[in-house]
């Protein structure tokens, strides 16, 4: 059981590339979800999914789109990248039951994005 | 729009205090509230979850409270050790997945 796991971990993209960042989780999770971290700041919510094949928008989407074909994966994609997305990047899962429910979410471990 | 903050910014203590940390949240209509724990260059850890209905979760030498009223939660740290050190973020669930606070960086010095 590997829990959530990103790839690749380090990355330096110069200003217009793309790229995707891939996150996969196998503890059959229902929401996964996407979040960036910039120096000395909380996490902020880029997009996240609360199933195969529904995706919403968070507080910062601009310039990144997302996917989720499957349970298990669910890719962040960069086009056209800017010096303003350098940053960590993290992806979570968690299983929400009906209501309330629990709702730990468990995160991978970055991946680490330098646009020059 | 849900906002957390989280004081001190920085706290420093010597090994064997016990410490509180604060986080408060602007909207009270949450589902739960969850304390996790990130060490430097490492992803987010998750230390408790505590459901609305709740008033406080423990773990160890970690205990977790929760006042929806007054839109506050705290965490506890019983004889702080060096191995302590670390940044904890809070982040509430309510309508929206989760808001994070921007953290409190603990230094538990020996």
């Amino acid at each position: 059981n590997a829990g959530v796991t990103q790839t690749p971990k380090f990355r330096i993209l110069k200003i217009g590339q793309s790229m995707t960042l891939q996150c996969t989780q196998d503890m059959n999770h229902n929401y996964m979800y996407w979040y960036r971290q910039d120096p000395g700041m909380g996490l902020k919510l880029i997009y996240y999914s609360v199933g195969a094949g529904i995706t919403d928008k968070g507080e910062v989407p601009n310039g990144y789109n997302v996917s989720r074909s499957t349970t298990e994966d669910f890719p962040l994609r960069l086009e056209l990248a800017a010096p303003s997305q350098t940053s960590v990047y993290f992806c979570a899962s968690s299983q929400r039951s009906s209501g309330q429910g629990a709702d730990t979410q468990y995160f991978g471990p970055g991946t680490r994005l330098t646009v020059l | 729009k849900q906002e957390v903050t989280q004081i001190p910014a920085a706290l420093s203590v010597p090994e064997g205090e016990n410490l509180v940390l604060n986080c408060s949240f602007t909207d009270s209509a949450i589902y739960n509230l969850q304390w996790f724990r990130q060490d430097p260059g490492k992803g987010l850890t998750s230390l408790l979850l505590i459901q609305s209905s709740q008033r406080e979760q423990t773990s160890g030498r970690l205990n977790a409270s929760l006042d929806k009223s007054s839109g506050r939660s705290t965490l506890y740290i019983a004889a702080s050790q060096p191995g302590d050190s670390a940044t904890y973020l809070c982040a509430a669930t309510g309508n929206t997945p989760l808001v994070f606070g921007k953290g409190t960086r603990l230094s538990v010095i020996a």
